[in-house]
């Protein structure tokens, strides 16, 4: 197991409904990736926390929410979605996103939009 | 000139084989080329990397060749088994893949689906 976890792995939901993805990481790191994994798309990096920090927003629609309250867990809040938000969204974590560290990745949630 | 361009898209492979899967890239600001396998079900995991500094690295049955003259590396999977039969995506990143906010930013391939045949 990669040390990092993702609930919940699946998740169904409607266009009005408000849920959050949550990500937790065991392996002392310090910073925290949100992707999305379309299929014939390259991963899409979402947003990026360093030490809790948001250092990135790659321009992500403002019905994604993410927060960090601390390096070991990470959160995606999610409202008023669309159906092509549809996804596996795949949270990972790396030592630092300032230097190259490998990074290790859950297994994802499995988002479908109705 | 952020892109990383992957092929084959899939790739079918007899047990026993060589599966062969090639990536380019644009960048030559990029210094560091890592291969992901991901199963399904799972996230992608780290497989094997390569800096330009050489150009072939080996673990087990898996090796990078580089080529930085074209621009190109690519993984090779000697003796390719069932149990290889993943989706493998190829990646680069590097100075030139820094963001504002000096994240070294992984630009990713599409991902090539390799079957490996019993």
């Amino acid at each position: 197991e990669t040390g990092v976890t993702q609930t919940p792995r699946h998740l169904v939901m409607g266009m009005t409904n408000k849920k959050s993805l949550k990500c937790e990481q065991h392996l002392g790191h310090n910073a925290m990736y949100w992707y999305k994994q379309s299929a014939k798309k390259p991963l899409e990096l979402m947003f990026v926390y360093n030490f809790k920090e948001q250092t990135e927003n790659n321009s992500v629609p403002s019905r994604f929410s993410p927060e960090c309250p601390n390096s070991s867990h990470l959160f995606l809040h999610l409202h008023t979605l669309q159906p092509e938000d549809s996804a596996l969204y795949l949270c990972a974590s790396s030592q630092d996103s300032a230097t190259w560290d490998t990074q290790y990745f859950g297994p994802g949630t499995r988002l479908t939009v109705l | 000139q952020q892109q990383v361009k992957q092929s084959p898209q899939s790739l079918i492979v007899q047990k026993g084989g060589i599966s062969i899967i090639n990536c380019a890239y644009e960048n030559t600001a990029f210094d560091y080329f890592p291969w992901y396998q991901q199963f399904p079900g799972k996230g992608p995991a780290l497989l094997i990397a390569i800096r330009p500094d050489v150009s072939e690295k080996k673990e087990g049955r898996f090796t990078i060749s580089f080529n930085k003259s074209a621009k190109q590396f690519s993984l090779h999977i000697m003796d390719s088994q069932p149990g290889d039969s993943a989706t493998y995506f190829c990646a680069a990143t590097g100075l030139g893949a820094r963001n504002a906010g000096n994240n070294r930013k992984l630009i990713w391939g599409l991902g090539t689906s390799l079957a490996v045949n019993p």
